[in-house]
């Protein structure tokens, strides 16, 4: 049984259009991330959510909207697609806060923007 | 500002033998780190952390030190596995931040 899963996996669309990708967890977490892996593959940290609450925010640009419905979800939201999204999103989840806790990763969703 | 640094790309070894998997760190306020191991298509996986008020931690095969002066850390997998050819992330943060901060990761193949 997957424990972050997100959806879809593979994502290929044109540039100027908006999309959205969806990650759930089912470890009861209390936190949530989203995470950039450019193609110099830095893992960047996007956003953090702690129930239900933003608490990282760093500085993505405001096209891209992150939305938690519930603690076991966050999704993400890209507006107005650049090409320079492109890249692999992974969502992950803690326990508690980042810092000291384990975060467990999602399979990534790998975008292209066309 | 790259705060988390792994300057070797990729590191091959024998089955067998001793990887070693470097990892450099510019911020000397990260009192927390961890190494993550991530195979093809899959999300990063936890495999070892680290407090900063120790200098090694241990959990089975695989050692993390830690090296404050130096503002280092090293991963060694003894014997390395042909299983643990993977591309391995260290990452660091300070108590409270909220997020780690990642390094570019280190391709291991190891070599039946």
């Amino acid at each position: 049984d997957t424990a972050v899963s997100q959806t879809p996996k593979y994502l290929v669309t044109q540039m100027g259009n908006d999309k959205s990708i969806k990650c759930e967890q089912n470890l009861g977490h209390d936190t949530m991330y989203w995470y950039k892996q450019d193609s110099k593959k830095f893992l960047k940290i996007m956003f953090s959510y702690n129930n239900k609450e933003l608490i990282i925010n760093e500085t993505v640009p405001n096209r891209f909207s992150p939305k938690s419905p519930d603690k076991a979800h966050l999704n993400l939201h890209i507006n107005s697609l650049e090409l320079g999204d492109s890249a692999v999103y992974f969502c992950a989840s803690s326990q508690g806060l980042a810092g000291v806790e384990t975060q467990y990763f999602g399979p990534g969703t790998r975008l292209l923007v066309l | 500002d790259q705060q988390v640094k792994q300057n070797s790309p990729s590191l091959s070894v024998q089955e067998g033998r001793i990887s070693i998997l470097n990892c450099d760190y510019t911020n000397s306020m990260f009192d927390y780190f961890l190494w993550y191991k991530k195979y093809p298509a899959e999300g990063p996986t936890f495999l070892i952390s680290i407090s900063s008020i120790k200098d090694k931690n241990e959990d089975g095969r695989f050692t993390v030190f830690l090296n404050k002066s130096a503002k280092h850390l090293s991963l060694h997998i003894v014997p390395s596995q042909p299983g643990d050819s993977a591309v391995y992330f260290c990452a660091a943060s300070v108590r409270g931040t909220y997020k780690y901060i990642f390094g570019t990761g280190t391709r291991l193949k190891v070599l039946a």
